[in-house]
């Protein structure tokens, strides 16, 4: 399988525990993206690395969130202290920087979280 | 603010007909790209066809063709020949050229239901 390899797949935690996420891109794809998406609703972007270097975050990856790709190839998504509030499905997507696909953006399966 | 905005919360289509889901953007941007995706039930967003702001053709894929009238700020997705299979929910997607194309704004999609 050489798509976008997410996991765990599920995730059950109880509230103010860690979790971590792990998403491995599209071998060669430099870019890589994590979304968050909860029920009714589209993705919405959290953070977006270009090889190892995290160049853009939104206003929705609190101070409890931490991304990184510390070799340019696979990466990890942290979340401190859960809340219920986090409970949603983690996307992870990677695409080429430029050339005919880096218009794709491709996406993984998704992580779901439930906090209880 | 760029926004996208599907307004069909549910479509139904008879198995074989063709169907057309609804996408209107909002951005002042003269560079953009337009995406669509399905979800299925399992969580992983497929990629299926995209139109770049300046193509002068409509994008198609397959079975999937991309309806893009730029001036009245539209990018409907149509499928033909329904199938089963197509049964999903769909997420209109934009990328806007500030910030380096990365970050993806979705709609909050439309549930097909491909009926028998």
């Amino acid at each position: 399988d050489t798509g976008v390899s997410q996991n765990p797949r599920h995730k059950i935690t109880k509230r103010g525990q860690n979790v971590t996420f792990r998403c491995d891109p599209i071998s060669e794809h430099n870019r890589l993206y994590w979304y968050r998406q909860t029920l009714g609703q589209g993705p919405e972007f959290l953070t977006y690395f270009q090889n190892e270097a995290q160049l853009e975050k939104s206003r929705l990856l609190s101070d409890r969130f931490s991304a990184e790709r510390p070799k340019g190839s696979f990466s990890t998504l942290e979340i401190q202290r859960t809340e219920q509030g986090d409970s949603a499905m983690y996307l992870c997507a990677s695409s080429l920087v430029s050339g005919p696909s880096g218009n794709t953006i491709y996406f993984g399966e998704g992580s779901w979280l439930t906090v209880v | 603010a760029q926004k996208i905005t599907q307004t069909q919360p549910g479509m139904f289509v008879q198995e074989k007909e063709a169907v057309t889901l609804d996408c209107t953007y909002d951005t002042s941007d003269q560079s953009y790209g337009l995406f669509w995706y399905k979800q299925p039930s399992s969580g992983e967003m497929i990629f299926l066809i995209y139109q770049g702001s300046y193509d002068e053709q409509n994008a198609t894929e397959g079975r999937y063709s991309l309806n893009f009238q730029k001036a009245r700020k539209s990018a409907n997705l149509v499928i033909s020949a329904s199938q089963l299979g197509d049964s999903a929910m769909y997420f209109c997607a934009m990328r806007r050229p500030s910030g380096g194309y990365n970050k993806l704004i979705f709609g909050a999609g439309t549930r097909l239901a491909v009926h028998p």
